[in-house]
């Protein structure tokens, strides 16, 4: 199975400033039809995740343009710019490309 | 919009056998692939099956293999998970999610299964 490695595991934030989160994954992620099968969530507390960003940089609907997903072959990365509190929770990355699909550990957004 | 509600859950003994539902409106059911992802208590995320949009097709991760069985009525506009010869392991809030623009675009609330004697 393809191993999606995430730092940090916590992240201290301040509401208003900007983190990144780094997805790793111990294979090449670039399918062979060309795209890249990597996608974030957000699982925010006592509630079910939900999709964020899709094939690397597309932002899913209702998702604001606080959120950008950059990267390519095996190192991703997911940015928040002016952190809200509804931003807070744990971030996951997951990789569809190859078979079975995997997540990442996640990456627990809080306040400092 | 998109709803998923989960039914089913519920405290069963190693061994035994629970079946899943999924009750899915707000999109054309029939036109998509479904899968059930699962999250043991204060864990991440796993994948567990899928099935393609008309049930021809599907796939599992390897432990659950032989004991789970993923399915689906289009005409209820519902998926299944009948999950057969429980481990402890097995124990997780198991969520029903849709592949529609992507894997796992939306997601149901979750329903708990705890296997436990």
């Amino acid at each position: 199975d393809v191993l999606m490695t995430q730092t940090p595991v916590s992240l201290p934030v301040s509401l208003g400033g900007q983190v990144s989160i780094s997805c790793r994954s111990s294979q090449s992620l670039v399918h062979s039809d060309g795209n890249t099968y990597l996608h974030w969530y957000l699982q925010k507390p006592g509630q079910s995740p939900q999709l964020l960003i899709y094939r690397v940089s597309n932002r899913f609907s209702g998702v604001p343009d606080r959120f950008s997903g950059s990267g390519s072959g095996t190192d991703f990365t997911l940015k928040i710019s002016r952190v809200e509190p509804e931003d807070l929770g744990v971030y996951y990355c997951l990789q569809s490309t190859h078979f079975p699909p995997t997540f990442g550990a996640g990456t627990k957004l809080e306040l400092k | 919009e998109v709803q998923l509600v989960e039914s089913g859950g519920g405290l069963v003994q190693p061994g035994r056998s629970m079946k899943l539902s999924c009750a899915a409106s707000g999109f054309t059911f029939s036109n998509y692939g479904m899968a059930w992802v699962r999250q043991a208590p204060k864990k991440g995320l796993e994948w567990v099956a899928y099935i393609s949009y008309d049930g021809g097709s599907t796939y599992y991760r390897d432990p659950v293999k032989g004991r789970f069985t993923i399915s689906r009525d289009n005409a209820k506009s519902t998926l299944y998970l009948q999950m057969d010869s429980l481990r402890s392991e097995d124990t997780a809030t198991y969520y029903c999610t849709t592949t529609i623009t992507t894997p796992f675009d939306y997601w149901g609330q979750g329903v708990m299964v705890t296997v436990s004697s």
